[in-house]
Order: structure tokens, then C-alpha cells, then sequence
């Protein structure tokens, strides 16, 4: 079965640390697509990142990283130098040839303060 | 806006009546897909449609929920006779050919709250 596990409920970092938020992920497929979305206190859904199961290399994206790790199933994701403007729910979420949904961790809720 | 369009963005209905709400995808999009998100939880799938066809509504409760995709016009989904559980985000995606590694492109989502 697919599962997506975000363990970090919550995290307060203060502006400019680094922050790291975690994402581990179960599927059976061999191959598969991970994603992290943010959820602003606006509410909307954006999308960061999509990774397919076959590439393992670490992407950067200005302040953003992500940390692929097949050996761990985990897929976490790092803000460096936060801002306030961070703040937000960050989704992981998986999707498989087994289905026709995304498969969403519960979120972690960051929150960078000034 | 070529985004996804959700409407609307709140809706409150007493319970026993019924909500509608609305999902145009973005253009060029035939796939929508549609996830509740309870409050401080991830989104849970729902039901996933293309053109006047339900392809999975796997994650939609049986009774008093429903949605289509028709030929012209928007995608809804419909709840009836709403009760206090069903309050929730309501979150339409949409993606070009609804293959399994495209990012599935969200709505602004519809607030529902019942009385």
C-alpha cells in the first residue's frame, strides 16, 4: 500500500536558519513520482518539485534542496536562510502506476519567525 | 487566469441542504481530480474523472456525495443533505493527460462549512 509520512507536525525556525522538513514514502511500485507542494496561509496548493524513482540526484532551487534517498525512501526537503514569507504547510505527496491519486503526508506546518 | 478555477472559495449551507461546488480546469487539462482536507490534516483523494467519465471515485463516500465532468462546463462535485462532517476543504487538480508523474495543478479550493 502507498503511504506518505510526514513526521514533523510542526517547526519554528527563526529567520535565516536552515530547516530541514522530512518525508518518508512506501509504495510497492518500482516506479513511482514524488512531489512537495506548499500551502500558504492563504490557502492555495503550489507546486515545488516533482522527482521521478529513477533519478536520484539532489536538485537545488535557490533557497530550496531536495534530498532524494531510495536506499531510505525518504525524500526530504531543506530551506536555507529562511524568510518569513516560508511560512506555510509543506505537503509531500506520491504518486504510482497502481493508482490514480496523489497519496499525501499530513503536512508539516513551518512557521520562520522574524 | 489559466490556472485552476474553484468557486466558490466559501460556502456555508445548514445542514440538510445541498452544496455544489465547481472546478474549471486549467486549459488544455481534461483530468480532474478531486481531495478533502479536514482541518490540520493532508488531502485525501476523493474521485478522479475525465470528460463525462468517472474513472476512480474510490475515495468518495457512497452516499450523498457525487461528481461529474460533462462534455461542456465545469466539473462538480455535489453533497447532499450536508451534516456538520462534511465542513471541510474541498481541493480540485487537474492534470494534462492524468499519466502518473505530471504535477497535478490545484484549485484555490472551496471552504465548506456547515451550520
Amino acid at each position: 500500500a502507498q503511504k506518505v509520512t510526514q513526521a514533523q507536525t510542526e517547526i519554528s525556525v527563526v529567520e535565516k536558519e536552515d530547516v530541514t522538513l522530512d518525508c518518508v514514502y512506501e509504495t510497492r511500485d518500482t516506479t513511482y513520482y514524488l512531489f512537495w507542494y506548499k500551502q500558504p496561509p492563504s490557502g492555495e496548493l503550489v507546486f515545488l518539485i516533482r522527482r521521478n524513482s529513477f533519478d536520484e540526484q539532489n536538485e537545488i532551487s535557490g533557497r530550496y534542496s531536495w534530498n532524494f534517498q531510495k536506499s531510505t525512501s525518504s525524500f526530504n526537503f531543506t530551506i536555507t536562510a529562511s524568510q518569513v514569507v516560508d511560512s506555510a504547510v509543506y505537503f509531500c505527496a506520491l504518486s504510482d502506476r497502481t493508482g490514480n491519486q496523489f497519496y499525501f503526508g499530513t503536512g508539516t506546518s513551518l512557521t520562520v519567525i522574524p | 487566469n489559466a490556472g485552476v478555477m474553484q468557486n466558490p472559495r466559501h460556502l456555508v449551507r445548514r445542514r440538510g441542504q445541498e452544496a455544489r461546488l465547481r472546478c474549471s480546469p486549467m486549459k488544455g487539462h481534461s483530468h480532474v481530480y478531486w481531495y478533502r482536507q479536514l482541518p490540520e490534516e493532508g488531502l485525501k483523494f476523493m474521485v478522479y474523472l475525465q470528460k463525462e467519465n468517472i474513472i476512480d471515485e474510490s475515495g468518495m463516500p457512497k452516499e450523498r456525495f457525487s461528481a461529474e465532468f460533462p462534455k461542456e462546463g465545469p466539473s462538480i462535485l455535489r453533497i447532499q443533505q450536508v451534516v456538520r462532517g462534511d465542513s471541510a476543504a474541498y481541493f480540485c487538480a487537474s492534470s494534462p493527460t492524468g499519466e502518473e508523474d505530471q504535477p497535478q495543478h490545484f484549485g484555490d479550493g472551496t471552504r465548506l462549512s456547515i451550520l
